[in-house]
């Protein structure tokens, strides 16, 4: 089991350029969520899946698009990327229970 | 809706001795759970203990121990015997249980525990 994977670990984009965080899980969760921590906070959820085809927002979706068109994938996209973005994101899988399983996080840096 | 609340931004702890972690939270459900994470300077989230709101008994993993005192709505974090790798943030959060959102979690700011040798 590799459990919850992310790419990359670290990403520099400029101002208006977009790209896509991936996010994958082998444990056959239904549930799937983004969060990003900004210094001196918790992590806050971005977007959130409760099984194929199915996603919502959280609590600071602006500026993201979600998809989950597989169990296993759950990929993060910023569609023109901000200073304000400027975080480390963290990607979750969970069986819906009392476990709930990060990935290693990006760094992601956006000038 | 829903909050957690450390106010505690930052502990120090002498190596050997226990220190509590402070965590509250606020909810109208009557089903929840509660998490305690680390992260350390690697940056990564690991899991500690968890508190089912209908469990009778305090978790205990270990070094860790979770004081769960539900009317007064606290799930502090114990941790005995520190150690200097105890060093590191740490998060408390909560989650419904009932609902569609059931896989996601709130989160405090955390509490930065510095232990010292």
């Amino acid at each position: 089991n590799a459990g919850v994977t992310q790419t990359p670990k670290f990403q520099v984009l400029k101002t208006g350029q977009s790209m896509t965080l991936q996010c994958a899980q082998d444990m056959n969760h239904e549930y799937m969520s983004w969060y990003r921590q900004d210094p001196g906070m918790g992590l806050r959820l971005i977007h959130y899946s409760v099984g194929a085809g199915i996603t919502d927002q959280g609590e600071v979706p602006n500026g993201y698009n979600v998809s989950r068109s597989t169990t296993e994938d759950f990929p993060l996209r910023l569609l023109s990327a901000a200073p304000s973005q400027t975080s480390v994101y963290f990607c979750a899988s969970s069986p819906g229970n009392n476990e709930q399983f990060f990935g290693p996080g990006t760094r992601l840096t956006v000038l | 809706a829903q909050k957690i609340t450390q106010t505690q931004p930052g502990m120090f702890v002498q190596e050997k001795e226990a220190v509590t972690l402070d965590c509250t939270y606020d909810t109208s459900d009557q089903s929840y759970g509660l998490f305690w994470y680390k992260q350390p300077s690697s940056g990564e989230m690991i899991f500690l203990i968890y508190q089912g709101s209908y469990d009778e008994q305090n978790a205990t993993e270990g070094r860790y121990s979770l004081n769960f005192q539900k009317a007064r709505k606290s799930a502090n974090l114990v941790i005995s015997a520190s150690q200097l790798g105890d060093s590191a943030m740490y998060f408390c959060a909560m989650r419904e249980l009932d609902g569609g959102s059931q896989g996601n979690l709130i989160f405090g700011k955390g509490t930065k525990l510095s232990v010292k040798p």
